[in-house]
């Protein structure tokens, strides 16, 4: 089983900073790699596939980067709405398919 | 609207059965592998289970094999999730996901919550 590892577990972010998230896989996974963002009391939605392809609904100051291990969602310039849960997930070994436990981005 | 709408879930005890469904509207679910994912109150998303897009194959997690069965009826655009031997450690939201060629999930369901408790 690939194990996802999601760092820091919350970033505390003012409105119009920058906000790195990081992911690390336990194996290469390529760069079959996703996130994924969820609000309280809603599903997940897809931000990124590939590792760095925006879904078509994903603003551009998503971004994402990496391959093999080690990957990177990047928010540019945070806005209100960004503040969520974000998780990434591995879908090159399975089964099982396997998610970091997620990373908090908050308010400062 | 394309959208996955969940039914099923509620308070359970210990032991019972209980079966989710999982409905594709405006879309057909039939060319698509579709996948369960649970998430656990106050915690991640863990994948429980996959089915192929015509049911030939299906995958589970260790957490849940022997328990758990997917299956789905295309002409109804439906996928099932039938549990059994229900403990309080399957308590979470069941979402139903779909995806491509690629094991990511470009549309999720609102979920359905799953209560197992005496």
């Amino acid at each position: 089983e690939v194990l996802m590892t999601q760092s820091p577990a919350t970033l505390s972010v003012s409105p119009g900073e920058r906000a790195t998230l990081s992911c690390r896989a336990s194996q290469s996974v390529g760069i079959n790699l996703a996130w994924y963002q969820q609000k309280p009391g809603q599903a997940p939605r897809l931000l990124i596939s590939g590792a760095s392809n925006r879904a078509t609904a994903t603003p551009a100051r998503f971004s994402g980067s990496g391959s093999g291990t080690d990957f990177t969602l990047t928010i540019s310039s945070l806005q209100s709405e960004d503040f969520a849960i974000y998780y990434c997930q591995q879908y090159l070994h399975w089964p099982p398919l396997t998610f970091g436990q997620g990373t908090k981005v908050e308010i400062k | 609207q394309v959208q996955l709408v969940e039914s099923g879930g509620g308070v359970v005890q210990p032991g019972t059965s209980l079966r989710l469904s999982c409905v594709g509207s405006g879309l057909s679910l039939s060319s698509f592998a579709m996948h369960w994912v649970r998430q656990a109150p106050g915690k991640g998303l863990e994948w429980v289970a996959a089915i192929s897009f015509d049911g030939s194959d299906k995958s589970y997690a260790d957490s849940v094999r022997g328990r758990i069965t997917i299956s789905r009826d295309n002409g109804k655009s439906t996928i099932y999730l039938e549990m059994n031997s229900l403990t309080p450690e399957d308590t979470a939201i069941y979402f139903c996901a779909k995806s491509k060629m690629s094991l990511y999930y470009d549309l999720w369901g609102q979920g359905t919550l799953v209560t197992v408790s005496s």
